[in-house]
């Protein structure tokens, strides 16, 4: 089945900078990538996501890049801000599924 | 701005006590989820439904779990008996569906279960 790794699992960066976190997929066959940002104590959201027929895809200062080759893809957030700080989360789903297999997280910090 | 509900946010229970959890999906979604978060297992899938079918529960466990769709707008959740280490967080999401030509989930605010 499905297995999706993510790193780092903390990152911490001064406001301003940018932060990147990427993620590896086991299925070749996976076809939807979603990326979710949960704050404490509240729901995961979706924030961003990409189909495998596209190589990148940009929403303000986040981007999700994909590479289908080496099966990864990544989450950039440009001009990080302290309300960035959270928890990530990666995903990859068989489109005909609709399953979606998480990653293990990667807590963001932004500091001031 | 729709979106999915859960009932009740918080539940403490006793060891061997039946729970019930209960969702409300977005109205028009036909795939509903059950997710578990624990710390150390991050976001786990339990099971999930399309047009309230059950499509694949295989990562709940049979002996104590159990998840129906009733009807289009409610989806449960039950744990008897109920144990500690069943204490997380129980997410329901909701999406379109590929039928709709989408794979989007969207989640509810979860229930947090605390077996003592």
């Amino acid at each position: 089945g499905e297995n999706v790794e993510q790193h780092p699992s903390t990152l911490s960066v001064q406001e301003g900078d940018s932060a990147v976190i990427k993620c590896t997929y086991s299925d070749s066959a996976s076809n939807y990538f979603p990326w979710y940002k949960q704050e404490l104590g509240k729901r995961p959201q979706l924030i961003i996501d990409i189909r495998s027929n596209v190589g990148e895809k940009k929403d303000q200062r986040i981007a999700v890049t994909l590479n289908k080759t080496a099966k990864h893809f990544s989450l950039h957030i440009t001009e990080t801000q302290p309300e960035d700080s959270a928890v990530y989360f990666c995903a990859a789903s068989l489109s005909n599924t609709g399953k979606l297999i998480f990653g293990q997280g990667t807590t963001l910090q932004v500091k001031p | 701005d729709a979106r999915v509900t859960q009932t009740p946010r918080h539940k403490v229970t006793e060891m061997g006590q039946e729970v019930t959890m209960r969702c409300q999906p977005i109205l028009g979604h036909n795939t509903v989820f059950w997710y578990r978060q624990t710390m150390m297992q991050g976001l786990e899938l339990l099971a999930y439904f399309r047009n309230r079918a059950p499509l694949d529960d295989s990562g709940m466990p049979k002996d104590r779990f159990s998840a129906e769709m009733p009807d289009a707008t409610l989806a449960t959740l039950k744990i008897q008996p109920s144990e500690p280490r069943d204490s997380a967080v129980y997410f329901c999401a909701s999406g379109p569906g590929p039928g709709q030509g989408s794979y989007e989930q969207y989640f509810g605010p979860g229930t947090r279960l605390t077996v003592t």
